[in-house]
């Protein structure tokens, strides 16, 4: 199984801060990479595909990068409502995702 | 509107059995694969398995975790997905998802709300 690894675990940010996560794949993945927005009691929800291509509707402050085993999410300028949890997932292979990363308010 | 509805989840001792229930609309069932995804409280989500569409040969594939207890079927005329869970563990406690695949990739584009497996004595 590929294993995805995520950092920090936990980040506390300001509403304006720019924001990055990492997600680092324990073999290639080439692109097959998904980013998920989670809150509380809610499923998740796709906010980037193949890496970098942002889902319909999804504000374009989300911006994701990288390849092979490297990975980033950019979030360019905090707001309210992304105070959330959020994982990676690679679909090269069977899918397995990261074990998260919590945005709380600093 | 795409819409996957959960059902089935609930209280169940261990080494029993319970069949989850993925009810979808607002697209052709067999056009698209479907996943069932897990979380148990407080941890992050784990893929127990996948049936892909017809046009990818409608195959399954299941997570080792579950592999050999857990079967998927589906029931094509009513649009259902079914999570078979035989031999249940403790540690198969979790919210139980199913969601929708978009082209042949095993990304989840849209998720159902969730169903709750607790497996206790």
């Amino acid at each position: 199984d590929i294993q995805m690894t995520q950092s920090p675990s936990t980040l506390s940010a300001s509403v304006g801060d720019r924001v990055t996560i990492t997600c680092r794949a324990s073999q290639s993945i080439s692109t097959w990479l998904a980013w998920y927005q989670q809150k509380p009691g809610k499923a998740p929800k796709l906010l980037i595909h193949k890496a970098s291509s942002l889902e319909s509707g999804v504000p374009s402050r989300f911006s994701g990068s990288g390849s092979g085993t490297e990975f980033t999410l950019t979030i360019s300028s905090l707001q309210p409502d992304d105070f959330a949890t959020y994982h990676c997932q690679q679909y090269n292979t069977y899918p397995t995702f990261g074990q998260g990363t919590k945005v709380e308010i600093k | 509107e795409v819409q996957l509805v959960e059902s089935g989840g609930g209280l169940v001792q261990p080494g029993r059995s319970l069949r989850l229930s993925c009810t979808t609309s607002g697209f052709t069932f067999g056009d698209y694969g479907l996943n069932w995804v897990r979380q148990a409280p407080g941890r992050g989500l784990e893929w127990v398995g996948f049936i892909r569409s017809k046009a990818n040969g409608g195959t399954i594939e299941y997570a080792a975790s579950v592999k050999g207890r857990f079967t998927i079927s589906t029931d094509d005329s009513k649009s259902i997905a079914y999570l078979q869970m035989n031999s249940l563990r403790t540690e198969d406690t979790a919210l139980y998802y199913c969601s929708r695949w978009t082209g042949g990739s095993s990304f989840s584009q849209y998720w159902g709300q969730g169903t709750l497996v607790t497996v206790s004595s």
